[in-house]
């Protein structure tokens, strides 16, 4: 089965930092790209981060391009992300999900649990 | 950027009944590379259809999928409990990839 484990998140204050990890498993992380998607609180969905399989390629949303950066692991099955800068509009959950990959880019089929980000002083 | 409106905000159904949910982009979606997905209550969202028609691993087949172009149809015939749900519709045609706003079923 496949499964997608998030840690890091939390309270924050504006301007600050924080790491996101997803530990995957049940199946070969390396020949997937990878997603991190958000979602405000009572909002809907946002892809803010994409990286190719072996990371050759990322992608950013124009609302964290700068601030955000997405890595990969492929030896540790590990998917990152770097947040810095951040800002109250960031406050959300954030997703670790899978790209189907075979049939297109942007499908996500696999989703981690989410983990909730706040920013706030 | 392409916009996806979907119709209606919320759709009340009894169970056993068909549902039917709109999603309509501001312009044409390449390859008709449209999705669905569910989210519950407290719960990730789950990938139901893409290509606009294919379901999605472990979906049911009351689940379907149809529309080209720019006009998209999620059709859940028999409504199950745990079909009351809120459904994004996503394309995947064009960076960057959008979501709709989302259609919230509940009971009626």
């Amino acid at each position: 089965d496949v499964h997608l484990v998030q840690s890091g998140g939390g309270p924050v204050n504006p301007g600050g930092s924080l790491r996101l990890s997803c530990a995957a498993s049940g199946f070969t992380f390396g020949s997937y790209s990878m997603n991190w998607v958000r979602q405000a609180p009572g909002k809907g969905l946002e892809c803010v981060s994409s990286i190719s399989s072996i990371g050759s390629y990322v992608y950013y949303a124009d609302s964290v391009k700068g601030r955000f950066t997405i890595s990969r692991d492929n030896a540790k099955n590990s998917l990152y992300l770097q947040m810095t800068s951040l800002r109250a509009e960031d406050t959300a959950v954030y997703y670790c999900v899978r790209d189907e990959t075979v049939t297109s880019w942007g499908i996500f089929d696999y989703w981690g649990q989410g983990t909730l980000v706040t920013v706030s002083s | 950027e392409i916009v996806l409106t979907q119709s209606p905000d919320t759709l009340s159904v009894s169970p056993g009944e068909r549902a039917t949910l709109s999603c309509r982009a501001s312009q044409r979606v390449r390859s008709n590379s449209l999705a669905w997905y569910q989210q519950r209550p407290g719960q990730a969202p789950r990938l139901l259809i893409f290509g606009t028609s294919n379901r999605g691993t472990g979906i049911p087949d009351r689940f379907s999928g149809s529309g080209s172009g720019t006009d998209f149809t999620l059709t859940i015939s028999r409504l199950e409990p745990g079909d009351f749900a809120v459904y994004y519709c996503q394309q995947y045609g064009s960076t960057p990839w959008t979501f709709g706003p989302g259609t919230k079923v509940e009971i009626k």
